[in-house]
C-alpha cells in the first residue's frame, strides 16, 4: 500500500506566478489535510477536505489560496500570484473514511521557493 | 484558543541515555494527541497516537503518556540511539474541530 504521495517535491516559482501542489492520499483514504511549515516554525493547519467537499478552511488565507479534492484524482492546493512569503514546505496528510483513530499519515511535502 | 508548547526546543544526549520530551497544551478538551518525528527535509512519521480516554501508548522503545487534566504529554525514549536524532512534534485535535494543532517541536541529537 503506497503511502501519501506529493508532487512536485520541489517547486520554484517567480513572484506573480501560480503554484499547483498535488497530494494523492493513501489508498482508501478520503480525508485530506493541508499544512504549511514556514522556516523555523511549526506546522500550521490550512484546510481539511473530504471528497468533493471543503470541510474546514479556517487556516487558509482568504486571498490567492484555494484547495480542492475532486471525486477522481489528487487533491490540489493552488496558490495564485505567489509572493516571497509563500516560500515554505507544504505537507498533506490523509485519514481513512472510518476515522476510528483519527491517525494522520503524512506525505513527504512540497518545498516551494518563490524568487 | 488551543496552544501547544514543547520543551525543550533542543536536546543533545549521549547514546544510550533514556530521555523524556515534553508537550503541554492549554485546553484539555481534545480528541487525541499524536507524536511524530520529522527528519531534516522530510515529511512526518507517526510514532504514537493516544486517544483522550487513554493514559499511555507504547511502541518498542517509545512510550507516550497523556494527562489530559493537567494538559501534558510526555514521550519517553529508552536507550537512545544516533538514529533517533530528529525533530519530535506533538499535535492535538481539539474537541469540536477537525484541525490538528502542532507544537514547534524538540530537536533531538543523540551523539555516538
Amino acid at each position: 500500500n503506497a503511502g501519501v504521495m506529493q508532487n512536485p517535491r520541489h517547486l520554484v516559482r517567480r513572484r506573480g506566478q501560480e503554484a499547483r501542489l498535488r497530494c494523492s492520499p493513501m489508498k482508501g483514504h478520503s480525508h485530506v489535510y493541508w499544512y504549511r511549515q514556514l522556516p523555523e516554525e511549526g506546522l500550521k493547519f490550512m484546510v481539511y477536505l473530504q471528497k468533493e467537499n471543503i470541510i474546514d478552511e479556517s487556516g487558509m488565507p482568504k486571498e490567492r489560496f484555494s484547495a480542492e479534492f475532486p471525486k477522481e484524482g489528487p487533491s490540489i492546493l493552488r496558490i495564485q500570484q505567489v509572493v516571497r512569503g509563500d516560500s515554505a514546505a507544504y505537507f498533506c496528510a490523509s485519514q481513512p473514511p472510518t476515522a476510528s483513530s483519527y491517525e494522520q499519515y503524512f506525505g513527504p511535502g512540497t518545498r516551494l521557493t518563490v524568487t | 484558543k488551543q496552544e501547544v508548547t514543547q520543551i525543550p526546543a533542543a536536546l543533545s544526549v549521549p547514546e544510550g541515555e533514556n530521555l523524556v520530551l515534553n508537550c503541554s497544551f492549554t485546553d484539555s478538551a481534545i480528541y487525541n494527541l499524536q507524536w511524530f518525528r520529522q527528519d531534516p527535509g522530510k515529511g512526518l512519521t507517526s510514532l504514537l497516537l493516544i486517544q483522550s480516554s487513554q493514559r499511555e501508548q507504547t511502541s518498542g522503545r517509545l512510550n507516550a503518556s497523556l494527562d489530559k487534566s493537567s494538559g501534558r504529554s510526555t514521550l519517553y525514549i529508552a536507550a537512545s540511539q544516533p538514529g533517533d536524532s530528529a525533530t519530535y512534534l506533538c499535535a492535538v485535535r481539539p474537541v469540536g474541530t477537525y484541525k490538528y494543532i502542532f507544537g514547534t517541536g524538540t530537536r533531538l541529537k543523540v551523539l555516538a
